[in-house]
């Protein structure tokens, strides 16, 4: 079964300030990676995701993550972080991209960005 | 692109009574559909994976005769609340993904969820 973990459940960074949140895996064979970000009485919107290619995948909003096979892990960044950032990330796992596969969330990093 | 909708946003109920929750695709086709429950300050919980023209499955522990689940087009999904109680109170998600080899078809979008709080 897969699992997904964020270590951190709040991350505070200033504005203008680089951002990371973590996040690490565990998946037989082939992850496939997602972010999303949650904003309060809101559904989810998808940030990025890591199907196959390259490690350091690009999102919206500035947002970019890198896959790191070796230490499972696929680490939200930003290099400069906005008030408007402060939301809630998920990072969520799913061993393969059928119509019917099930993502797994990790248990969520509420980020706040102070000016 | 990739929008999924959901109506309605909120609902108050009388314990008791049923609420029905419909999900849509606006601009792709979803052969499946996925319902979740998200309670307060915590990660979503997967309810079901809604299939169209067949039946629902359910994960463990989720009663499916209380959450009842129908995916009548590759557009729309309904979730019905039957018989709720206070304990039904919460959020309710729903995603969908493209159909196979389309350009959505990796990723669950999501609705903007549906606040349940029955009285």
């Amino acid at each position: 079964a897969q699992s997904v973990a964020q270590p951190e459940d709040q991350v505070n960074v200033a504005e203008g300030n680089p951002l990371t949140v973590k996040c690490t895996y565990s998946v037989s064979g082939n992850p496939y990676l997602f972010w999303y970000v949650q904003y309060p009485n809101r559904g989810l919107q998808f940030l990025l995701k890591y199907i196959t290619g390259d490690n350091l995948v690009k999102g919206s909003y500035g947002f970019e993550a890198e896959f790191n096979k070796s230490q499972t892990s696929f680490h939200l960044k930003k290099p400069s972080a906005l008030v408007s950032d402060s939301a809630l990330y998920f990072c969520a796992v799913s061993p393969y991209t059928g119509t019917a596969s099930k993502l797994t969330f990790g248990t969520g990093t509420r980020l706040q960005v102070t000016l | 692109g990739a929008v999924v909708s959901q109506h309605p946003s909120w609902v108050i109920c009388k314990s008791g009574t049923s609420v029905k929750i419909e999900c849509r695709s606006l601009d792709f086709q979803a052969t499946t559909m996925f319902w979740y429950r998200q309670f307060p300050k915590q990660s979503l919980m997967l309810m079901a994976t809604s299939n169209e023209g067949s039946k629902a499955t359910y994960e463990q522990g989720v009663e499916k005769d209380k959450f009842l689940i129908n995916h009548a087009s590759l557009t729309l999904s309904t979730l019905t609340v039957t018989s709720a109680h206070p304990e039904d109170s919460s959020f309710y998600i729903c995603s969908a993904r493209d159909l196979p080899g389309l350009v959505y078809a990796d990723t669950q979008y999501f609705g903007p969820g549906t606040r349940l709080t029955v009285l």
